[in-house]
């Protein structure tokens, strides 16, 4: 089966500009799920959908971080306006429901804010 | 605040040298404890889940144990190609399904 897709695999802006990451997830999984994860650090959890409902978004900066997911499939991550230190990996991932912490990743899409 | 720490940071070894990744973990309570292998420029690919103390599971020259306080990721015979980052993670009875809390992980090189 074709893993999780996420585009763009790479991306340098400026601080203060905006971004958008978008993510395909593995066919058939409700549950899709947007990490963070910084340089030498281990991934932290930014939103969490299923289908396309918000079950867990308490760690998302909600003043300059949104995401969506329409039609419960696809999604995408938006930035605006993106600080120095947002510069990280932002991870997609997907999962079967009732599978706990058995988590499908794509391959990242990877920011710099210079 | 629940916690993870793995220990050691990096790890050298020379092929067919057998060894041990640490992770200890402070949870209210523990929903599942899982392992993942990241290749770098990659995301994590899952390798395993353990639910209680006592649990025990094996992949190929892989196998996860866990206590009550720390979870050990043994190493048989390792080759070069077993050479990733490996993270540990934890899931607590109060968060949500993908609120798994990473530690840093162990950066492991296998020498030819």
């Amino acid at each position: 089966e074709a893993g999780v897709a996420q585009s763009p695999r790479y991306k340098i802006i400026e601080k203060r500009q905006s971004v958008a990451f978008w993510c395909n997830p593995i066919s058939g999984h409700a549950t899709l799920y947007w990490y963070q994860q910084i340089l030498g650090q281990g991934p932290k959890l930014l939103i969490q959908f299923q289908n396309n409902g918000v079950v867990d978004d308490s760690q998302l900066p909600k003043d300059r971080f949104s995401a969506e997911r329409l039609k419960g499939v696809d999604s995408t991550l938006k930035i605006q306006p993106a600080k120095l230190e947002d510069s990280a990996v932002y991870l997609c991932a997907s999962s079967r429901t009732g599978r706990v912490g058995e988590l499908f990743f794509g391959e990242g899409s990877r920011l710099t804010v210079l | 605040e629940d916690q993870v720490t793995q220990s050691p940071e990096a790890l050298r070894l020379q092929e067919g040298e057998s060894s041990s990744l640490n992770c200890s973990y402070t949870v209210s309570g523990l929903r599942g404890l899982f392992w993942y292998r990241q290749d770098p420029g990659k995301g994590p690919e899952f390798l395993f889940t353990l639910y209680s103390a006592g649990e025990e599971k094996e992949k190929e020259r892989l196998k996860a144990t866990l206590t009550k306080k720390e979870s050990f990721l043994h190493i048989t015979a390792p080759k070069p190609e077993d050479s990733a980052t490996y993270l540990c993670a934890v899931q607590d009875y109060g968060g949500s399904q993908g609120n798994l809390i990473f530690g840093k992980g162990t950066k492991l090189s296998v020498k030819p």
